[in-house]
């Protein structure tokens, strides 16, 4: 079965650039969501999104953006990146819309930014 | 304080032994209640789920939840080596509305052969 593909998979980074982070659902999906891994920490809720609207926001920095596309695929842009940036970044991607029983969040397998 | 408290071991026990991971939650709305499993280098994967309190089981996997103490334990009968992994609590508000996970730390767990 198809899953969540994410590229890409390792990302290498000097402090004060960018990057952008792409997360590709499982088919037919209408949501996805973005958590932060750090080094020995939880996944953090970064935001989400439904049916490419912006459905809720979590501890995101101002220098995060990120949307969701036609296609349903979603981007997360870093700006101006930190050391403290280097983490795990994992998209998750579910279908709320016409769903029977618990909705489920499936996860990619992360993208590993480290900021130099 | 974090919402989900986890003890991140890590936690070493034999092939066939009783595994039991436990964490604690701070937010009485909290209906939904998850294991994730985690490999090395890959992302999380629900194990289980239960909705408010009582136990379900899975095979060797029985999942229970207790919202009066707050408290969310795992239990794995027969440990096996492929078992070995990193065990994430979450949980939700509800499961509607692309509703957010809020996870533990995670307890790293191998089992040794």
């Amino acid at each position: 079965a198809a899953g969540v593909i994410q590229s890409p998979r390792h990302l290498i980074k000097e402090k004060r650039e960018t990057a952008t982070l792409k997360c590709y659902p499982i088919p037919r999906h209408d949501t996805v969501y973005w958590y932060q891994q750090g080094p020995g920490q939880d996944p953090q809720f970064l935001i989400s999104f439904y049916e490419k609207m912006q459905s809720d926001k979590g501890s995101i920095p101002d220098r995060f953006s990120a949307q969701q596309f036609s296609d349903y695929h979603s981007e997360l842009n870093m700006s101006s990146l930190e050391l403290g940036d280097s983490a795990l970044y994992f998209c998750a991607s579910s279908l709320e819309g016409g769903r029977a029983g618990y909705n489920e969040q499936f996860f990619g397998p992360g993208t590993r930014l480290t900021v130099l | 304080q974090k919402e989900v408290e986890q003890d991140p071991g890590p936690l070493s026990v034999p092939e066939g032994a009783i595994v039991s991971l436990n964490c604690t939650y701070s937010n009485s709305a909290f209906q939904y209640f998850m294991w994730y499993r985690q490999y090395s280098r890959k992302g999380p994967e629900l194990l289980m789920y239960t909705y408010s309190s009582g136990n379900k089981e899975d095979g060797r996997f029985t999942a229970q939840v207790d919202k009066s103490s707050k408290y969310i334990s795992l239990f794995i009968r027969d440990s096996q080596p492929s078992d070995s992994a990193t065990y994430l609590c979450a949980t939700q508000l509800s499961n509607f509305g692309n509703e957010k996970l809020t996870f533990g730390t995670g307890t790293r767990l191998t089992i040794i052969p």
